[in-house]
């Protein structure tokens, strides 16, 4: 059971705006700005994408970006490219006695 | 550009000592912290454990008991130990930089990924 919910899956077509959710509580997405998305092609290692909820790392392409509300995060992915087949997982820094909990993952599909 | 290689065995018996190792190039140990994280089967991440080249650490409670995160500043490089191992340990294991700046701390750079079955 991961700390912080995500739907198992999203699909659109592509050229499209896909939007995954990522909810927790008020001990960690609710409490910090310190959310953070991966992204992990099948077989790979995960690769960050999103840091501090709306940050890209360099080198990240700009049609991923991330947002947040309350207790529960977002990442969105506009102008879907195969490429963008892949899981995501969220993860938040916790003042709960596990300082780093993830998401169980949303396999993105493109149509 | 941090480049992270792990070695180590992936095959371990019930109750016997998981052992991996992840070595660092273009990288110093000095520099950042280093972390453990693992996910089972078809499941999302879970995060175990990072280590300071001085050895100070923190890690998962749940699995506190029986980790053990070892730097090696000599061969720029840091190890896993996990005891007592069970079928629910069956993962792929992952090493990662914990990565500072003056917000926050993420994993930006990963190692390759090691399958741990735990099987007899």
């Amino acid at each position: 059971q991961s700390a912080l919910t995500q739907p198992a899956s999203v699909s659109g077509s592509p050229g499209q705006s896909i939007t995954i959710s990522c909810t927790g509580t008020s001990s960690d997405i609710g409490a910090y700005n310190y959310v953070s998305w991966y992204q992990q092609h099948p077989a790979r290692a995960p690769k960050l994408i999103i840091y501090d909820v709306s940050h890209r790392p360099s080198g990240v392409s700009n049609r991923f970006s991330g947002s947040k509300s309350g207790n529960t995060a977002y990442l969105t992915i506009s102008g879907l490219q195969a490429e963008d087949e892949a899981d995501y997982h969220c993860s938040s820094y916790s003042n709960s006695i596990t300082r780093y909990v993830f998401g169980s993952g949303t396999k993105v599909t493109v149509l | 550009q941090v480049h992270l290689q792990q070695s180590g065995a992936g095959l371990v018996k019930p109750s016997e000592t998981l052992s991996l190792t992840c070595t660092i190039s273009g990288g110093s140990i000095r520099s950042d912290s280093w972390t453990w994280i693992r996910q089972p089967p078809g499941k999302g991440l879970e995060w175990i454990a990072y280590v300071y080249y001085s050895g100070s650490t923190d890690s998962n409670p749940s699995l506190q008991s029986r980790v053990t995160l070892s730097p090696d500043t000599s061969k720029n490089q840091f190890s896993l130990r996990l005891t007592s191992v069970t079928a629910a340990d069956t993962a792929v294991y992952y090493c990662a930089r914990r990565y500072c700046g003056d917000t926050s701390c993420n994993f930006d750079s990963w190692g390759q990924g090691t399958l741990v079955t735990v099987s007899s």
